[in-house]
C-alpha cells in the first residue's frame, strides 16, 4: 500500500521561474493538505483540498501561488516568479476524511532550491 | 496561533527519560504529535482528543491537560532511533475540518 507521493523530490529553479510540485496522495485519500518548512522551523499550515475543491487557502500567500487537486490526478503547488524566500521544503498530506480524528499521513516533501 | 513547544532542544543518553511539553494560549481540541528525522517526512506518533485520555505506544505516551491547554509527550528508556525532531500540531475546535497548527519542535538527540 503505497504512502503520500511527492515529485520531484529535489527542484532547483532560478529566480524568476515557475515551480510546479506534485502530490499523489494515499490510496482511498481524497483530502490533501499542503505545508511549508522553511530550515529549523515547524510546518506552516498553507492550504487544504478535497477533490476539484479548495476548502482553505489561509495559508497561502496572496499572489504567484495556487494549488489544485483535479479530479483525476495528483494535486499541484505552483509558484510563479520564484524568489530566494521560496527556498523551503513543501510538503503534502492527506487524509481519508476531514474529521478531527483522522491521521494526516505526510509524503516526503519536495525541497525546492530558488538560486 | 501556533502551540509553543518546550524544550527547544534535549540530548540523552540511551535509556534515559525525556517529556516535551506543547503549550497553547487558546482552548484546545485535540494535539497531534509527529516525529521527523532529518530530511525525512514527519511520522504520525498519536493524536490526543479533548476528554480523551492518555495514550501510548510502546515506550512514548502522552497526555492532554484541557485545563492547561497543555499536552505532554513521555519518552522513557530513550533508544537511538527516538532522535529526531518532535512536532505537537494543535486544533482548535471540532467543527468543519482538521486545521492542525504545529509548534516549532523539539530536537531530541540519543547518544549512546
Amino acid at each position: 500500500n503505497a504512502g503520500v507521493m511527492q515529485n520531484p523530490r529535489h527542484l532547483v529553479r532560478r529566480r524568476g521561474q515557475e515551480a510546479r510540485l506534485r502530490c499523489s496522495p494515499m490510496k482511498g485519500h481524497s483530502h490533501v493538505y499542503w505545508y511549508r518548512q522553511l530550515p529549523e522551523e515547524g510546518l506552516k499550515f498553507m492550504v487544504y483540498l478535497q477533490k476539484e475543491n479548495i476548502i482553505d487557502e489561509s495559508g497561502m500567500p496572496k499572489e504567484r501561488f495556487s494549488a489544485e487537486f483535479p479530479k483525476e490526478g495528483p494535486s499541484i503547488l505552483r509558484i510563479q516568479q520564484v524568489v530566494r524566500g521560496d527556498s523551503a521544503a513543501y510538503f503534502c498530506a492527506s487524509s481519508s476524511t476531514s474529521v478531527v480524528t483522522d491521521t494526516q499521513y505526510f509524503g516526503p516533501g519536495t525541497r525546492l532550491t530558488v538560486l | 496561533q501556533q502551540p509553543v513547544q518546550s524544550p527547544q532542544a534535549v540530548i540523552l543518553r540511551e535509556g534515559e527519560d525525556a517529556v516535551i511539553n506543547c503549550s497553547s494560549s487558546k482552548a484546545l481540541y485535540s494535539v497531534h504529535w509527529y516525529r521527523q528525522k532529518h530530511g525525512e517526512a514527519p511520522v504520525f506518533l498519536m493524536i490526543l482528543l479533548k476528554g480523551g485520555e492518555q495514550k501510548g505506544h510502546d515506550k512514548i505516551s502522552a497526555s492532554f491537560n484541557e485545563k492547561k491547554q497543555q499536552s505532554s509527550l513521555y519518552l522513557t528508556a530513550s533508544q537511538l532511533s527516538y532522535s529526531g525532531t518532535y512536532f505537537c500540531g494543535t486544533e482548535l475546535d471540532s467543527g468543519g475540518y482538521q486545521k492542525v497548527t504545529f509548534g516549532t519542535g523539539t530536537k531530541l538527540q540519543v547518544i549512546p
